[in-house]
């Protein structure tokens, strides 16, 4: 069972464009919710997080919004340059560590 | 943040070999680390948690005798793929966290470079 899904799979946008990424989940026990970017042949690296006593977390052009109501949480990122193309994934934490199955990002020049 | 290096970052061997993929903690002293396995255009996959200085826990499905974990150290944990054939290649990414043993420190989760097996 996925316990945490994320839309869209894969998503192009223009450079200077905005991208949202979309992640749900069901567990209420989950208690923090990183976002990972992974370029092809890495390994993820962590670009922001947020726990649920707030609704939102910026970083420079990375945004989360989070609704915890709703259980859902979204990565938002703006004005993106090519360098941006790579794999997100969200994630969320309780006892156990549960990825998303990731969204393939290509920011067009 | 904290870094975590993989070692090798890729590696060719033949069939019914077995290979060693090393995880080091630089900076920090990981209690827990895990192994993932990640195919083409896919999300990672646990295959286990290894906690230092005891037996690794298993995910279901992941064959224990094939792929041997050791956390010797706060700083070492190794992935050994016995008998390697084809379908063993893959992408393998360790992570390391500060946390408990057998528990997470939110987001201390820290990734390694990845290792990409080929076997031939």
């Amino acid at each position: 069972q996925q316990q945490v899904k994320q839309s869209p799979q894969s998503l192009i946008v223009q450079k200077g464009g905005i991208s949202i990424i979309n992640c749900a989940y069901e567990n209420t026990a989950f208690d923090y919710f990183p976002w990972y970017q992974q370029f092809p042949g890495k390994g993820p690296a962590l670009l922001i997080a947020i726990r649920p006593d707030v609704s939102e977390k910026k970083e420079g052009r990375f945004t989360i919004s989070f609704n915890k109501s709703a259980k859902q949480f979204s990565l938002h990122i703006m004005d993106s340059p090519p360098g941006d193309s790579a794999t997100y994934f969200c994630a969320a934490t309780g006892n156990q560590f549960y990825f998303g199955t990731g969204t393939s990002l290509t920011v067009i020049p | 943040g904290a870094v975590v290096s993989q070692h090798p970052s890729w590696v060719i061997c033949k069939s019914g070999t077995s290979v060693k993929i090393e995880c080091r903690s630089l900076d920090f002293q990981a209690t827990t680390m895990f192994w993932y396995r990640q195919f083409p255009k896919q999300s990672l996959m646990l295959m286990a948690t290894s906690n230092e200085g005891s037996k690794a826990t298993y995910e279901q499905g992941v064959e224990k005798d094939k792929f041997l974990i050791n956390h010797a150290s706060l700083t070492l944990s190794t992935l050994t793929v016995t008998s390697a054939h084809p379908e063993d290649s893959s992408f393998y990414i360790c992570s390391a966290t500060r946390g408990v043993a057998g528990g997470i420190v939110a987001g201390e989760l820290f990734f390694g470079e990845g290792s990409r097996l080929t076997v031939l």
